[in-house]
Formats: C-alpha cells, sequence, structure tokens
C-alpha cells in the first residue's frame, strides 16, 4: 500500500492565491521530501524535511512536519501560473532501502 | 554539465518485442531507480540499484529486467513478458535516500 497520500487529488485556484497540499503517511519516518513534476518531464525535488524538524521555508514555499498525526503540508504562496504542475510527496520510512511516493495532487493555476 | 540522462524519449514496441530504455549520470551517485507512471497516477518502484553488480526488485518488477555493470548506467529492458508497458518511464538517481534526481522520461507506446 501506498506510504503516502495527498489530498486533494486536484486544486484549481486563481493566480495570486496560496495553495496548500496535505500528505498523510503511515509508518514512522526518517524525512519527508516534495516533487514537482510539469506535464510529460520528469520530477524536480523541492524540499526536504526530517523528521526532527516541524517547519522548513524555500522561497514561496513552506512546509510543514507533523509527525504525531503523520502528516506533513505544502504551501505555496502568491501563486503563478507556472506553479501549474502535479505535486508529490515521497517519504523515506524507517528500515526501507527506498522512497515511496505518493499518488500526487495536481494542481492547476488560473490566470 | 552534471546531470541524468534518458533516451530515446520516445519508444514503439511492437508485441512480443524486448526494448531497453537507458539511463545514464554523471552526479557520481551510488543508487539508481525506475519508475512507472501510468496517467494521472504516481510512480510505482520496478527495480532499484544501491550499488554497481547488485539490483533489488521494486513493486512491480514482472516482465522487466535491468543490468548495473557501470556505476552511471542503469538500462531496464522492457520483455514480452510485460503485457501491458504502455506507459512512462522514469529513471532516478541519489546518495541513497537522499533527494532523488530524475531524467526527462521515456515514453513507451506499443504498436
Amino acid at each position: 500500500s501506498q506510504q503516502g497520500e495527498e489530498d486533494p487529488q486536484a486544486l484549481s485556484i486563481q493566480e495570486g492565491e496560496n495553495a496548500t497540499m496535505n500528505c498523510s503517511y503511515k509508518t514512522s519516518i526518517n524525512n519527508l521530501q516534495w516533487y514537482r513534476q510539469n506535464s510529460g518531464r520528469g520530477l524536480v525535488h523541492l524540499i526536504l524535511i526530517r523528521s526532527n524538524e516541524r517547519e522548513k521555508h524555500s522561497g514561496r514555499l513552506r512546509v510543514t512536519l507533523d509527525t504525531s498525526k503523520k502528516s506533513s503540508s505544502l504551501l505555496i504562496t502568491a501563486s503563478r501560473a507556472a506553479d501549474t504542475a502535479s505535486y508529490f510527496c515521497a517519504t523515506d520510512a524507517w528500515g526501507a532501502q527506498k522512497l515511496v511516493f505518493g499518488q500526487g495532487t495536481r494542481l492547476t493555476i488560473n490566470p | 554539465d552534471g546531470g541524468i540522462t534518458q533516451s530515446p524519449k520516445y519508444l514503439f514496441r511492437k508485441e512480443g518485442q524486448n526494448v531497453t530504455l537507458s539511463c545514464e549520470q554523471n552526479l557520481n551517485h551510488d543508487a539508481m531507480y525506475w519508475y512507472r507512471q501510468d496517467p494521472g497516477q504516481g510512480l510505482r518502484l520496478i527495480y532499484y540499484s544501491q550499488i554497481v553488480n547488485d539490483f533489488q526488485k521494486g513493486d512491480i518488477a514482472e516482465g522487466y529486467s535491468v543490468s548495473r555493470e557501470k556505476k552511471e548506467s542503469f538500462p531496464l529492458t522492457v520483455t514480452s513478458a510485460q503485457k501491458n508497458p504502455t506507459a512512462f518511464y522514469l529513471c532516478a538517481s541519489s546518495k541513497q535516500k537522499e533527494t532523488q534526481y530524475f531524467g526527462p522520461g521515456t515514453r513507451l507506446l506499443v504498436l
């Protein structure tokens, strides 16, 4: 079964608004990562948050991690048309040898 | 330029034919991965390799084979045993379970 589950599956907002995506997982993790995928392209790493961190920022991105709830959120502030993409969380679980990716959230930014 | 490359961009397979997808990286990463992505879906792990001359099956290895004779290269063969090969194939590399760097992908279509 999938370790990471994103919510919502799809999100459509107006340019300039903030976008929030959530990721829930099932087992204890070493770190959680967020990736972006533009249509028909490979994934691009956005940010990594370790299990002992609660919040991390990178430009217009803000990631939070709540290990007690086994959940993470990705906030994109002041969205732009170029942010239109699918966003995936990936978890590095304790004892696992590989990352496990969720199903993704498809974000559409309307001009 | 450092990076990870995949070729070809598009590949057509005839029924009963084996085809090989290329993946090369010059990032000096030990670990390499192959994922399959179906339309609107997340990534599913096919095979991964943490070191030269060693590889492990992922979640959907049936009908696929790999080799890791060189650190830089991790080719994936889609065999005739894979009955539903049409998908987008992504290769990635990393320093173990840290950030994964993805190639641009190969889209495999069946004639």
